[in-house]
């Protein structure tokens, strides 16, 4: 249980294109998820948190214009990376929250790359 | 608390042996807390988690420790394989059910 997928796995992109990130939770509702991004050798950095009908709270740091959260259902949330540049390379992560619990289960990741 | 690193410690042991990872957290508050395995490509695998009214809870083949004196906490795999090797991270849940992670550690297992 607590499957969450992402799609795609991978993405190749020249600059300036707007790339969009799909997280699902495939088992559960998720009334709360989480995107990520993770830079090589690095710590999971928070970019923002989605809850289902609302809009994303954003950490400090990040364009809510250039990295737009979607939160349609409780099971989808999309990220659009708009008008990629090579310095947006990265592993993009989400994860998904059982409602009542504080546990996050996470994705496999999304890999963008812009040339 | 949040953690940048250029680089990930590693730590090198010998299959069959047992393997301790620590982690250091920043905020007092923080009541719950998680061990994740990260193998290359991969997002992040829950290991086993901890709430702050204890100190020690133990899985299949790993415990983890909670010092709050210290804000420290551990992870303790038994009788290591070279499946373990990954990058392990420690994640703190504070205020807003948000995760803090730390910086990881690559535990590399010698067969």
């Amino acid at each position: 249980g607590a499957v969450v997928s992402q799609h795609p796995s991978w993405v190749i992109c020249k600059s300036g294109t707007s790339v969009k990130i799909e997280c699902r939770s495939l088992d559960f509702q998720a009334t709360t998820m989480f995107w990520y991004r993770q830079f090589p050798k690095q710590s999971l950095m928070l970019m923002a948190t989605s809850n289902e009908g609302s809009k994303a709270t954003y950490e400090q740091g990040v364009e809510k214009d250039k990295f737009l959260i979607n939160h349609a259902s409780l099971t989808l949330s999309t990220l659009t990376v708009t008008s990629a540049h090579p310095e947006d390379s990265s592993f993009y992560i989400c994860s998904a929250e059982l409602a009542g619990q504080e546990t996050q289960y996470f994705g496999p990741g999304t890999r963008l790359l812009v040339l | 608390g949040e953690s940048v690193g250029l680089h990930l410690p590693t730590l090198s042991v010998q299959e069959g042996d047992n393997s301790i990872i620590n982690c250091a957290y920043s905020n007092s508050a923080s009541d719950y807390f998680i061990w994740y395995k990260q193998e290359s490509g991969k997002g992040p695998q829950f290991i086993i988690d901890i709430r702050s009214n204890m100190d020690k809870r133990q899985g299949q083949r790993v415990t983890v420790l909670l010092n709050k004196t210290v804000k420290h906490l551990s992870l303790q795999i038994a009788a290591t394989q070279p499946g373990d090797s990954a990058v392990y991270f420690c994640a703190e849940n504070n205020a807003g059910n948000m995760l803090t992670f730390g910086g990881g550690t690559r535990l590399m297992v010698k067969p």
